[in-house]
């Protein structure tokens, strides 16, 4: 099986601007997660998407938003970005069942100038 | 009470030796603990995961020790690699949520 794909990974914006980001689970996995790593704060919980509605979200302004699709995929947008953006962004994707594992993309690395 | 603390920061081992990595955790809701390792430019890998029912989970080098009544787990690397050389992260959630809480990380070094 493929494992979580994010795309781009790698991306250059200027303050003020926004940006979408966009994860593809592992085929079969419905939920994403979305998570923000930075050296000062590590790595922090964004939010979660299951079946197309959002069931899990962290603390963080309502600058950061996402979505998922019908098919799991999911994007997650960071609209008026500051300094403060700059950051891996790294989604996740579990399955169902009883297993709580997470599956973690390479990330899109996000500078802000 | 959503913390998990994770030390040490940073850890040289020789080759041959064991890597042990300690989380701490506060709240009693956490209900399953896995193990992450990333190398640089990579996202997190699972590594090794467990519940608190149970005491110990090994997986070949790696093992998990988990200590309910002192809300504290544990990452042995026995034999540790120099291709073992990552950050390690410890994490903790809640029954029925996939809200992950991080340890801060560890930095390991292995020495050939």
């Amino acid at each position: 099986k493929a494992g979580v794909t994010q795309t781009p990974r790698y991306l250059i914006k200027t303050r003020g601007q926004q940006v979408t980001l966009s994860c593809s689970p592992i085929s079969g996995h419905r939920s994403v997660s979305w998570y923000q790593q930075t050296p000062g704060q590590g790595l922090q919980f964004l939010f979660e998407y299951f079946s197309e509605t959002q069931r899990n979200k962290g603390n963080f302004p309502g600058r950061f938003s996402g979505r998922q699709f019908s098919n799991s995929r999911s994007e997650m947008n960071v609209s008026t970005l500051e300094l403060g953006d700059s950051a891996l962004y790294l989604c996740a994707s579990s399955g169902t069942g009883a297993s709580y594992e997470q599956y973690f993309g390479p990330g899109t690395r996000l500078t802000v100038t | 009470q959503q913390q998990v603390k994770q030390s040490p920061q940073s850890l040289i081992v020789q080759k041959g030796g064991i890597s042990i990595i300690n989380c701490a955790y506060e709240n009693t809701a956490f209900d399953y603990f896995p193990w992450y390792q990333q190398f640089p430019g990579k996202g997190p890998a699972l590594l090794i995961a467990i519940r608190p029912d149970v005491s110990e989970k090994k997986e070949g080098r790696f093992t998990i020790s988990f200590n309910k009544s002192a809300k504290q787990f544990s990452l042995h690397i026995m034999d540790s690699q120099p291709g073992d050389s990552a950050t390690y992260f410890c994490a903790a959630s809640s029954k029925g949520t996939y809200k992950y809480i991080f340890g801060t990380g560890t930095r390991l070094k292995v020495l050939a």
